[in-house]
């Protein structure tokens, strides 16, 4: 069975701490992608790789940095946390041509105090 | 700017049917998903299109007019485990996934 697995279903964080947020994947895929989901409001991409190493904003980056250095893992760091990035936070792989076919991890419930 | 709208919440009844509606506004269109997602837990793939017409699975089907900018997602024979935020999401001119706030679905016996 597929699975996108996220390190943490939930964290409590003080504000301006670091805080890491890992997702692995298990099905090969090329693509993978960082998301915040909050109440009434749609997915938001954070950043996105298409391949090892390789990194793309997505719509809200600002405070979120992003490392893939192997394939199956892609890691969300937020260098100082602060209140208002208190969400759920869900990491997502897709394989190359349909793109739009995600496959979602969990989700990681951060809150930040 | 890019918009998707669905509604925020629906009722139905166990057994019977309920049409959830997602209109978009985006810059170019590559295709229009569907997604389940259960409270608590991930969201999961239910139904791709990107041609007009209706694509049936089972229970589910899904409907889209590329010209009105519309779909729907249209569930039949309602169980309760069908109680979940159903998301409309569409694939834009530069592949990247515009997403719709979701609609709440409740079930009621």
């Amino acid at each position: 069975d597929v699975k996108v697995t996220q390190s943490s279903r939930y964290l409590v964080k003080r504000t301006g701490e670091k805080v890491f947020l890992e997702c692995v994947q298990d099905m090969d895929h090329e693509n993978m992608f960082w998301y915040r989901q909050d109440p009434g409001l749609g997915l938001r991409l954070i950043y996105f790789s298409y391949d090892v190493k390789m990194k793309e904003k997505g719509d809200i980056p600002e405070g979120y940095s992003v490392s893939r250095e192997k394939k199956e893992r892609f890691s969300l760091i937020l260098e100082s946390a602060s209140t208002n990035q208190t969400s759920m936070y869900l990491c997502a792989s897709s394989g190359t041509g349909h793109t739009g076919e995600l496959f979602f991890g969990e989700g990681s419930r951060l809150t930040v105090l | 700017g890019q918009n998707i709208d669905q509604p925020t919440e629906m009722t139905a009844t166990e057994g019977a049917i309920v049409q959830i509606n997602c209109t978009y506004q985006t810059s170019g269109f590559n295709g229009l998903f569907w997604y389940q997602q259960h409270a608590g837990e991930a969201p999961t793939f239910l139904s791709y299109n990107v041609l007009d017409g209706l694509e049936e699975k089972g229970r589910f089907s899904s409907f889209l007019s590329r010209s009105k900018g519309y779909s729907y997602l249209l569930l039949k024979e309602l169980q309760m485990k069908d109680s979940a935020s159903y998301l409309c999401a569409v694939l834009d001119s530069n592949y990247q996934l515009i997403w719709g706030a979701g609609t709440k679905l409740i079930i009621k016996p």
